[in-house]
């Protein structure tokens, strides 16, 4: 399968400064990554979709000036997270979608565990 | 109705049995499916795809899948404990990706 690089994997920072998480997919390239969110024994939760050159598509109830998303490549995406909060400390999971022979499959970034204090 | 249910479970089954986990989808024009498995703690890690109706096999796994019906399936065969997770079903309508809420998996030793 294809590889995708999430970074950093563990995270602790003071409320309101700003956190940067980088996913790149390290194989292949992909003009649309998706990042979520997972709160402890809950579902994975849709942010958003990142394209390749264009403003990504934010799902609703999450902000788009807090969570703010860049693809400026066609192998990395970065979330920067402005001003956190504690209440904003989750595990934040990345995914990059692989096109290649048209199998249209989604592989997923380890993951960064973000603590706000 | 949601794009894609799944049983949360939990489901238990003995070491060496057949675990069964099941998803349905509301989308009928999805063409591709997918199964996840997501250790607590971790990230989903990609299992298996099936594309056509029918069965797909690799190892102790096999997926099923039945468009007319819409759902498709996981089947492991003597599992283990170390089987023991989340398992994420995905749907793939166009450019959409719809996961399931998860079946959350057991296997006693």
């Amino acid at each position: 399968g294809a590889v995708v690089s999430q970074h950093p994997s563990w995270v602790i920072c003071k409320s309101g400064t700003s956190v940067k998480i980088e996913c790149r997919s390290l194989d292949f390239q992909a003009t649309t990554m998706f990042w979520y969110r997972q709160f402890p024994k809950q579902s994975l939760m849709l942010m958003a979709t990142s394209n390749e050159g264009s403003k990504a598509t934010y799902e609703q109830g999450v902000e788009k000036d807090k969570f703010l998303i860049n693809h400026a490549s066609l192998t990395l995406s970065t979330l920067t997270v402005t001003s956190a909060h504690p209440e904003d400390s989750s595990f934040y999971i990345c995914s990059a979608r692989d096109i290649r022979l048209a199998k249209n499959i989604q592989y997923f970034g380890a993951g960064t565990r973000l603590s706000v204090l | 109705q949601k794009e894609v249910e799944q049983n949360s479970g939990p489901l238990s089954v003995p070491e060496g049995a057949i675990a069964s986990l099941n998803c349905t989808y509301s989308d009928r024009g999805s063409q591709s499916f997918f199964w996840y498995r997501q250790y607590s703690g971790k990230s989903p890690e990609l299992i298996m795809f099936i594309y056509s109706n029918g069965d797909k096999e690799d190892g102790r796994f096999t997926a099923q899948l039945n468009k007319a019906s819409q759902y498709v399936s996981l089947l492991i065969r003597d599992s283990q404990p170390s089987d023991s997770a989340t398992y994420l079903c995905a749907v793939n309508p166009g450019n959409q990706f719809y996961f399931g809420t998860g079946t959350s998996l057991t296997v006693i030793p």
